[in-house]
Formats: structure tokens, C-alpha cells, sequence
């Protein structure tokens, strides 16, 4: 039961321009979604977060939307660099409930071509 | 570097054996995750601590996985018997606080069963 889906297993993208990466859940009861990037021989490295009270969230150029009526989230990042170019997992948790698990995608591997 | 660290990197065992596994969460964070990670796949919760409470184990920890945290600092995951299967990553993050807030992962132990 793959609660979070990330259907897209890569996307190559020219430099510059953007890249959108995105993200479905079936749980509802997730109220809190997280992205993660992760570099080989490394662990993930936290990006960015939103709950599920807003339906955007902005850090630099670093952008994740949400759209709760169709469990649906994206991660935006505009100008793409060849430095971007990773694993990017979604995530997603219950606030406040009795487990603090968070449940992850299988991933997008992005290509951010010079 | 005040991270999450885990030690060792790379562990090579022989079916059958036990290994162990360290986990040094950052400072100030009280609690603490093992996940899981095969190829292909997101991170896989394993187990939750909160100090030296161990408040949620996920059905993947067979009986063969024991994990501990007995001064509510470092974690310790030993896993009894290693069958191939269990070749992974095994990643440790921690967190500061109550919730799927941000969970911030070191490095990982990359295990093979040979």
C-alpha cells in the first residue's frame, strides 16, 4: 500500500529553466508534506515543508504547492541549477497524532543538464 | 560538525552474523527514527524514540532487529542472524520536537548480507 507516490521516476530539464517534481498521497489524515533531497552515499537533506493549512510554501528557489482536494503536492525550482541535480523524495506525516513516522515516495531522480 | 552521524559507513557481514549499528543524533533533539532504504525505494520507517522511550515499531522490525537508546542520547540498532534481505541502507534521523516536523537524517550505514 504505497500511501505516497511519486510516478515520475526521473526528469532531466535544461539549466535555467524550471523544474516541477511532483507528489500523491492517498492518506488523508496526512496533514504535513516535506521534501527531501538526496545526493548518492548520502542521507536525505531536508528542502522544504508545508502543512496542510496553506496551499503554498516559498524558501528561495524553492517552492511547494498543495492541493488537498486532489492529494496532490509539487515541488517547484526556478532557475534550476546543475547542482540541483539529485533525488528528491516527498514526504508526509500526521501532526500531532501518535506516530511521528513520516511516510516517503520512491523518489524522482533529477537531471539538470548544463 | 554537529549533525546526525552514524558509524560505521559501510558494514560487509556474512549471512548469519550480528551487526550493530551506531547513531549519534544532533545535540539538542530528543527524538529519534531508524529507516530503512532498499534501492528504488523511499526510506521505510523502522523505529521511533522519544529520550530513551522506544514508542513505535514499525511490523518491517522483525524479531532479529532490536534497537536501543539508553540514555536518551546515542542509538544503537543490532540486527541478529542477518539474512540477505536485510541489505539496505539503514538511515537514523532525529528531530527536535512533537510531530512530523522536519526530520534530519545522517549519512546511513550501508549494509551487505553476503
Amino acid at each position: 500500500d504505497q500511501q505516497v507516490k511519486q510516478n515520475s521516476p526521473s526528469l532531466s530539464v535544461q539549466e535555467g529553466r524550471i523544474s516541477i517534481l511532483n507528489c500523491d498521497y492517498t492518506n488523508s489524515m496526512f496533514d504535513y508534506f516535506l521534501w527531501y533531497k538526496k545526493y548518492p552515499a548520502e542521507g536525505p537533506t531536508f528542502l522544504i515543508s508545508i502543512s496542510s493549512i496553506k496551499d503554498k510554501n516559498e524558501d528561495g528557489r524553492f517552492t511547494v504547492f498543495l492541493n488537498k482536494s486532489a492529494k496532490h503536492l509539487s515541488l517547484h525550482i526556478v532557475p534550476s541549477q546543475p547542482g540541483d541535480s539529485a533525488v528528491y523524495f516527498c514526504a508526509a506525516g500526521r501532526w500531532g497524532g501518535a506516530t511521528n513516522k513520516l511516510i516517503f515516495g520512491t523518489g524522482t531522480l533529477l537531471a539538470v543538464q548544463p | 560538525d554537529t549533525g546526525v552521524s552514524q558509524d560505521p559507513r559501510h558494514k560487509i557481514t556474512k549471512r548469519g552474523q550480528n551487526v550493530t549499528f551506531r547513531c549519534d543524533p544532533i545535540s539538542e533533539h530528543n527524538r529519534l527514527y531508524w529507516y530503512r532504504q532498499t534501492l528504488g525505494q523511499g526510506p521505510e520507517f523502522l523505529t521511533y524514540f522519544q529520550n530513551e522511550a522506544q514508542l513505535e515499531k514499525s511490523r518491517l522490525l522483525s524479531d532479529r532487529f532490536s534497537a536501543e537508546r539508553p540514555k536518551g542520547s546515542f542509538s544503537t540498532l543490532e540486527i541478529q542472524r542477518t539474512e540477505q534481505g536485510d541489505s539496505a541502507m539503514y538511515l537514523c534521523a532525529s528531530s527536535p520536537r512533537q510531530g512530523p516536523y522536519e526530520q534530519y537524517f545522517g549519512p546511513g550505514t550501508r549494509l551487505t548480507v553476503t
